[in-house]
């Protein structure tokens, strides 16, 4: 069966640092990856999306980025975080029918 | 720009009635239709997915689909204190299967 795993589940960073989320798909092969972002109280936003390696598309202007190294790995980066980052980070992958299934997400608080 | 409304609630029903959830989306070539339930500080989790006209049932959730009127809903039958949650509307569209979500409804089933 599939697996979908997010690291780390919690992350506190100041303003300014780095940002480094990791997403690992296991038991499929070739999946559709997707990153959102939930702001407290709100819906999903969709980020960025990619259909195989090196093969990203951005949907919305900010200062994330993303890069997929291998087939199951989804990387979401930032070289300096602003405040409005925080949020709760989920990655996703595609099913055979076009439903997604949500990896359990990492909380990002930037102070 | 893809648009994808519900009802922001809360909703309030009693433990044993039938709650009602409602979705309209702006998008006429989307062709995939889901409902998540988000637990508070959790992932979403796929419930129900629907792609043609009419009812598609499964235990105590039905959800209905009319794609004249742009309209998604969801029923709960029987609801019960443990479907107390966020529930989310998806639609989707694009060359890479991408979701669109709504905002999402709150509902509360009182004991």
């Amino acid at each position: 069966s599939q697996t979908i795993h997010q690291w780390p589940a919690t992350l506190v960073q100041p303003v300014g640092s780095p940002l480094s989320l990791e997403c690992t798909v296991e038991g499929t092969s070739n999946p559709n990856l997707y990153w959102y972002r939930q702001a407290a109280g709100r819906g999903l936003q969709l980020l960025f999306y990619s259909v195989g390696i090196g093969q990203i598309s951005s949907e919305v202007p900010q200062n994330l980025s993303a890069s997929r190294p291998q087939d199951r790995q989804f990387i979401l980066s930032s070289k300096k975080l602003l405040l409005s980052d925080s949020g709760f980070y989920l990655c996703a992958w595609t099913g055979p029918v076009d439903e997604q299934f949500f990896g359990p997400g990492t909380r990002l608080t930037v102070l | 720009q893809k648009e994808v409304e519900q009802n922001s609630g809360p909703l309030s029903v009693p433990e044993g009635a039938i709650a009602s959830l409602n979705c309209t989306y702006s998008d006429r070539g989307s062709q995939s239709f889901f409902w998540y339930r988000q637990y508070s500080g959790k992932s979403p989790e796929l419930i129900m997915s629907i792609y043609s006209n009419g009812d598609k049932e499964d235990g105590r959730f039905t959800a209905q689909l009319n794609k004249a009127s742009q309209y998604v809903s969801l029923l709960i039958r029987d609801s019960q204190p443990s479907d107390s949650a966020t529930y989310l509307c998806a639609v989707g569209s694009g060359s890479a299967r991408q979701l669109t979500f709504g905002s999402g409804t709150q509902l509360t089933v009182l004991p």
